[in-house]
């Protein structure tokens, strides 16, 4: 069974400061994995993806994952952090053809001006 | 290119009663799933749809239904509601081949049951 962890339930940083958001994930075969963010009653929002090939991926808005096959991770990181980057993130792992993907429970992420 | 979009936005419903929400995917997608979201928690899997045919389910009973139309979108039915499923419901949209994996969300459909 797939499954992920985020053990952070809120991760405060001061505006301007690097930030890491923390993942963890579980499940048979070569991973795929996402990070996505939601904000107040909007649904989610894609920042990016690992499939394949490079550990370190970029994505929206500045922000980019490391993967780490020995550690099973695939941290959230961000080297300034704004306001406007207060949200939910949550971190979703999927493997095989199809599409289902578990999502870990969430970090909420609050940027102190 | 309209994204992923859901209807209703917001539902209310009484304990006992069905309820159909609608999805219609990404203009190209063909393949719709759908997830529970409880407050505070995470997306959790419903099922998946592609071809007119749930292909993966996840832990739901069989209260949860689905349907995918020859347009690829989808209605998700629920059965004789329960207090416990209030939740904001997403659909995800995406491509049924290749190795994308990569799904587009839509903004969900808030349910709440009295």
């Amino acid at each position: 069974a797939q499954s992920v962890a985020q053990p952070e339930d809120q991760v405060n940083v001061a505006e301007g400061n690097p930030l890491t958001v923390k993942c963890t994930y579980s499940v048979s075969g070569n991973p795929y994995l996402f990070w996505y963010v939601q904000y107040p009653n909007r649904g989610l929002q894609f920042l990016l993806k690992y499939i394949t090939g490079d550990n370190l991926v970029k994505g929206s808005y500045g922000f980019e994952a490391e993967f780490n096959k020995s550690q099973t991770s695939f941290h959230l990181k961000k080297p300034s952090a704004l306001v406007s980057d207060s949200a939910l993130y949550f971190c979703a792992a999927g493997s095989g053809g199809y599409q289902k993907v578990t999502f870990g429970t969430g970090t909420k992420l609050q940027v102190i001006p | 290119d309209a994204g992923v979009t859901q209807s209703p936005t917001h539902l209310i419903k009484t304990r006992g009663q069905q309820v159909t929400l609608r999805c219609s995917p990404k203009s190209g997608h063909d393949t719709v799933s759908w997830y529970q979201q409880a407050l505070g928690q995470g997306p959790q899997f419903i099922f998946q749809y592609y071809e007119e045919e749930e292909r993966q389910r996840g832990n739901f009973p069989d209260r949860f239904s689905g349907h995918q139309f020859p347009n690829y979108s989808s209605e998700l039915n629920v059965n004789a509601l329960l207090l416990g499923d209030s939740a904001l419901y997403l659909c995800a949209s995406g491509s049924g081949t290749g190795n994308n994996h990569e799904q587009y969300f839509g903004p969900g459909t808030r349910l709440t049951v009295t």
